[in-house]
């Protein structure tokens, strides 16, 4: 089973609509995070949390919201989404640490129409 | 700020030749610096770091030294496969351990 999976995998919905993507993970990391990724821009950070108390925007937090329900579970909302927001999006974890690595999980497609 | 700039792609390959692909980086001090690795229809997985200046970090093949006076990090591989076919991504660590990446660089291995 995968250590860090993502809902849905692939998702198509209209301007103005709510979204939420999921995130989940059984690697018992305390640090989540979240990231889009377009063409030709590597990936840019859209919020990430240290814990589950603890919340920080990131980069391109614009437009989008998180919760972190539990240390194993960081979602990621568009309240009204806008067809640039069409990305992958990842989540990713890491254990605490300065050396530690971010595992990512497999992407989100999002096409906002 | 911090930032990095990775050689533009896709780079399209022989099997068997020499990859090298430019990683070079702008930052306060001496960032710990990775590579990752994106394969078709999946996330990013790390391939290798280094934490200091001078170190190499390597796996599966390739390899990357930490050059504080050229502030780069090249990656290289000897002979390298088809299923090496990916998207390699640089990044640096910033400041409260955030990730800097680079664009992303596209490698095509050919038969």
């Amino acid at each position: 089973d995968a250590d860090v999976t993502q809902t849905p995998r692939n998702r198509i919905t209209k301007t103005g609509k709510r979204i939420m993507l999921e995130c989940s993970q059984t690697k018992g990391h305390d640090r989540m995070y979240w990231y889009r990724q377009d063409p030709g821009l590597g990936l840019r950070l859209i919020y990430y949390s240290f814990d589950v108390k603890d919340i920080n925007k990131g980069e391109i937090s614009d437009g989008y919201s998180v919760s972190r329900q539990a240390q194993a579970k960081f979602s990621l909302s568009l309240e009204s989404a806008i067809p640039n927001q069409t990305a992958l999006y990842f989540c990713a974890t890491s254990a605490t640490g300065e050396y530690n690595e971010q595992f990512f999980g497999p992407g989100t497609r999002l096409t906002v129409l | 700020g911090n930032s990095v700039t990775q050689m533009e792609g896709p780079v399209t390959l022989s099997e068997e030749a020499f990859l090298t692909i430019n990683c070079t980086y702008t930052a306060t001090g001496y960032p710990s610096l990775f590579w990752y690795v994106q394969y078709p229809g999946e996330g990013l997985q790390l391939l290798l770091k280094a934490t200091k200046a001078d170190d190499k970090g390597s796996n599966k093949g390739f390899e990357a030294t930490y050059r504080k006076e050229t502030t780069s990090f090249h990656l290289e591989k000897g002979s390298v496969q088809v299923s090496d076919s990916a998207v390699y991504f640089c990044a640096l660590r910033g400041g409260n351990y955030q990730l800097i990446w680079g664009a992303g660089t596209k490698l095509i291995i050919k038969p």
